[in-house]
């Protein structure tokens, strides 16, 4: 079946240490989003990436990179994990810009930060 | 992207239809209702949306006010696959792509 898929789906890491996420998707689609969803929080998007495009939200810190070397993996990098990092991160994706694309969601990876 | 209001929570006994409210009393013209559900420990799924009309899929009904100005999302006949927090979202597509920005939502309890 068509998925977005993330590895790990749990990763420890320690304060300060660099930390990739990974995101795949089957679905061939043009935009693949990253969220961050703290405890008991809804999901907040940190960028997206359209096509080639990156579009980093406002707030998003600058500890907080990503790359997308071709359609179907994006990746997100913490240059530098503080404990406020410590949640769920969610990749998604959409067909394209239009309003009635749904997007889709993987699993999520949880990021503990000692 | 408009702003959405949900109560916090509701309760649902097993079988009965779950009515989730939302409103949303500054959407204009173009901009879409979106409802997503997340069930414990996974990511968001998404549900049904809609513009003026009454929606109907296999998951769910939505039902727009005529002044676009609240929406409910019905699950006919709730199970306890159901429990999750439902988001209600009002979007537009921004350049090219499209943003989500979740509020709180509700936390459905289906009940046995």
């Amino acid at each position: 079946d068509a998925m977005v898929i993330q590895n790990p789906r749990y990763q420890v890491t320690q304060f300060g240490k660099p930390v990739t996420l990974s995101c795949s998707q089957t679905l061939n689609h043009n935009v693949m989003y990253w969220y961050q969803q703290k405890s008991s929080q809804a999901p907040k998007l940190l960028f997206h990436y359209y096509d080639k495009d990156f579009n980093n939200e406002a707030d998003t810190p600058d500890n907080f990179q990503s790359r997308r070397p071709n359609t179907s993996f994006c990746f997100l990098d913490i240059r530098s994990p503080g404990l406020g990092d410590a949640a769920m991160y969610l990749c998604a994706t959409s067909r394209d810009a239009f309003s009635y694309n749904e997007q889709f969601f993987g699993p999520g990876t949880r990021l503990t930060v000692l | 992207d408009a702003k959405t209001t949900q109560p916090p929570s509701m309760d649902c006994a097993e079988g009965r239809a779950a009515n989730l409210p939302c409103n949303h009393s500054t959407i204009s013209g173009n901009e879409y209702v979106y409802w997503y559900r997340q069930i414990h420990s996974q990511g968001p799924q998404y549900i049904i949306h809609g513009l003026k009309n009454n929606e109907t899929n296999e998951m769910a009904s939505l039902i727009i006010t005529e002044d676009r100005k609240s929406s409910t999302l019905i699950l006919p006949h709730a199970t306890l696959r159901d429990t999750a927090v439902y988001y209600c979202i009002v979007r537009v597509a921004m350049g090219g792509a499209q943003k989500l920005v979740f509020g709180q939502g509700t936390r459905l309890t289906i009940n046995p």
